[in-house]
């Protein structure tokens, strides 16, 4: 079975534009949640979703955004991009329920803000 | 607020010997501690995990200790490997909600050959 795959695995984007993050769980699994992992930090929860519904938000701007999809895919939405927003974005998903101990990253979006 | 703090930053054993890493947390709500081992370019991987109605969970070469009162928790490698050389966290969740996860900022374990 396909692990959680996110894409793409790289971008590079200019201040003050805006980015989106792709990324799909594992077949079966319907909360995804994302986390921005800056470099020498632990990730940092930024969204979690399920059954389409958004189960809870991290301490990030409203300029962060996400959405979930029929097929439990998710897409994360990030305007008007600071420095400061480059990091690795991961994407997890977890098995059927929303309260579940196994959580599956994915390997990341790297996002390089010039 | 850092509600999980992780030591130490980094680590370097040789290989044979035990790594400790050490997390301390502060809301007494968390009801589950999980660890994660993240190779270069990869996602953070469960590695083994803890509720706080027990005090130790062994699997195979890695063991946590919990100390409720405390509100510590540590994670031992046993016969430390290469293999095992990789950047470790720490984490806790409410309600066992892995997904909406409090990490530390990890140990980056070096074990020399």
């Amino acid at each position: 079975d396909a692990g959680v795959t996110q894409s793409p695995t790289h971008l590079i984007k200019t201040r003050g534009q805006q980015v989106t993050l792709r990324c799909s769980p594992i077949s079966g699994h319907k909360s995804v949640s994302w986390y921005q992992q800056v470099l020498g930090q632990g990730p940092q929860f930024i969204f979690q979703y399920y059954e389409k519904e958004e189960r809870g938000r991290g301490n990030f701007p409203d300029r962060f955004s996400a959405r979930q999809f029929p097929n439990y895919s998710s897409e994360l939405n990030v305007n008007a991009l600071l420095l400061g927003d480059s990091a690795l974005y991961l994407c997890a998903s977890s098995s059927p329920g929303h309260k579940t101990e196994k959580l599956f990253f994915g390997s990341g979006t790297q996002l390089s803000v010039l | 607020q850092q509600q999980v703090k992780q030591s130490p930053q980094s680590l370097i054993v040789q290989k044979g010997g035990i790594s400790i890493i050490n997390c301390a947390y502060e809301n007494t709500a968390f009801d589950y501690f999980p660890w994660y081992q993240q190779f270069p370019g990869k996602g953070p991987a469960l590695l083994i995990a803890i509720r706080p109605d027990v005090s130790e969970k062994k699997e195979g070469r890695f063991t946590i200790s919990f100390n409720k009162s405390a509100k510590q928790f540590s994670l031992h490698i046993m016969d430390s490997q290469p293999g095992d050389s990789a950047t470790y966290f720490c984490a806790a969740c409410f309600n066992t909600n892995a997904g909406k996860s409090t990490f530390g900022d990890g140990t980056t374990l070096t074990v020399k050959p």
